[in-house]
């Protein structure tokens, strides 16, 4: 079956920490990935997304992700976490081939203490 | 505000009884999607259609759940005999597809909370 994991229910970083949010999956071909962030009360908003080319890539708010290949890893990473990044984060993978489904993780909940 | 909106954004409902919810995509958006997101749960994809094509159904979506995108622009999705366990939030988003960029990101709406009692 194909998934999208996300390990961590739950990660909790001191502000001025680099943070890391971890999604693995398992989908067949090359998909698209995406990371999607949910603060209380509003919708689901992107944060940034990897097609092709370099394996590091930026987004809104200072975020980036690193996908791996090998590792069918897409992590979320941020030098420097700040309070107001406290949210939930999902990872999501978009098939190419067979239609434009979107598989979502079940999210990771960050916690950045003052 | 030119995103995604959902009506109604709460409905409340007695078992048996058929829920029709709306979803007004960006409007320059040519993909439409429609998600079930359960607590603690992450968006389960439902559908989604190109124009007024629906071109993709996941298997989640029973025989009572049918969606319409009759002129390409806002959408439909009805649940005809709800259960409990239809319970949900469920989420509508669009996105732009081009011909140099075949996908892009979903901009989604706040969503329509269902509850069936």
């Amino acid at each position: 079956a194909q998934s999208v994991a996300q390990p961590e229910d739950q990660v909790n970083v001191a502000e001025g920490n680099p943070l890391t949010v971890k999604c693995t999956y398992s989908v067949s071909g090359n998909p698209y990935l995406f990371w999607y962030v949910q603060y209380p009360n509003r919708g689901l908003q992107f944060l940034l997304k990897y097609i092709t080319g370099d394996n590091l890539v930026k987004g809104s708010y200072g975020f980036e992700a690193e996908f791996n290949k090998s590792q069918t890893s897409f992590h979320l990473k941020k030098p420097s976490a700040l309070v107001s990044d406290s949210a939930l984060y999902f990872c999501a993978v978009t098939l190419r081939t067979g239609g434009f489904k979107t598989i979502f993780g079940a999210g990771t909940r960050l916690f950045v203490k003052a | 505000d030119t995103g995604v909106s959902q009506d109604p954004r709460h409905k409340i409902t007695k078992r048996g009884q058929n829920v029709t919810f709306r979803c007004d995509p960006i409007s320059e958006h040519n993909r439409l999607y429609w998600y079930r997101q359960t607590l603690g749960q992450g968006p389960e994809f439902l559908t989604y259609f190109q124009n007024e094509a629906q071109l993709e159904k996941s298997r989640l979506l029973s025989d009572r759940f049918s969606a319409e995108r009759p002129k390409g622009s806002f959408s439909t999705l009805e649940i005809q005999r709800t259960e409990q366990g239809d319970s949900a939030m469920y989420l509508c988003a669009s996105s732009l597809a081009t011909e140099s960029q075949s996908y892009n990101e979903q901009f989604f709406g706040p969503g329509t909370r269902l509850t069936v009692l």
